[in-house]
């Protein structure tokens, strides 16, 4: 089945600094949503993104869609201790309703 | 906004019980999920609906039954629960056609003794 491959695993960072974190598949995907899951809670939805080449921001949030269909980056400008959880990639292709899920993305922010 | 909630925010069970986990949303969404996330797997799913009294096997689904007598509802059943089963359970929901976006739920963290 289709896997992605989200990294970096964790990544551990002074207040202020920017993010950058990518999932990459060996599969098409028509559909890249990024999610963030705060400690003890479930995952929100940030950015969804439904065509390749798409740039999409959400405040501090940037997210794109790869031109090849196979990856997605997710960027975070200047970053806050708030930032504080795990970031999950997911991809849909076109059959079925289910999500393919990266492993995530821990961040970590020092202030 | 798009509410899911779950029964339980924390579970504590004995090896062999029969344990219920419960999931409403009201969205009116088709699909309903069940994912169990364990740290260094992500997020594993278990069971899918897309409709009342219909289901469908995941990627882990032994174990663990589902049931959806109504379309806002849907449970997780362990039959006999096992320590290997203490995970943190999400429930989720999404539309059957359009954006595909699925809407968490708050989690349970079942720990299973």
């Amino acid at each position: 089945g289709q896997q992605l491959n989200q990294s970096p695993q964790s990544m551990f960072i002074q207040e202020g600094e920017d993010v950058s974190m990518n999932c990459t598949s060996s599969s098409i995907f028509n559909t890249w949503l990024w999610y963030k899951q705060d400690p003890g809670e479930g995952p929100v939805l940030l950015i969804a993104l439904y065509k390749a080449g798409e740039l999409t921001s959400n405040g501090r949030l940037t997210a794109q869609f790869g031109i090849t269909r196979k990856d997605s980056f997710l960027n975070i400008s200047a970053s806050i201790p708030s930032d504080v959880g795990i970031y999950f990639c997911a991809g849909h292709v076109r059959a079925g309703n289910m999500l393919t899920f990266g492993g995530g993305t821990r961040l970590m922010v020092k202030p | 906004d798009v509410k899911v909630t779950q029964s339980s925010r924390y579970l504590v069970k004995r090896t062999g019980e029969k344990v219920f986990l419960e999931c409403v949303q009201d969205m009116d969404h088709e699909n309903m999920f069940w994912y169990r996330q364990d740290p260094g797997l992500g997020l594993r799913l278990i069971y899918f609906s897309y409709d009342v009294k219909m289901k469908e096997k995941g990627d882990i689904p032994e174990g663990y039954s589902v049931s959806r007598e109504k379309k806002e509802r849907f449970s997780l059943i362990l039959e006999s629960a096992s320590t290997n089963q203490t995970s943190m359970y999400l429930c989720a929901s999404s539309f059957y056609t359009g954006t595909y976006e699925q809407y968490f739920g708050p989690g349970t963290r079942l720990t299973v003794t």
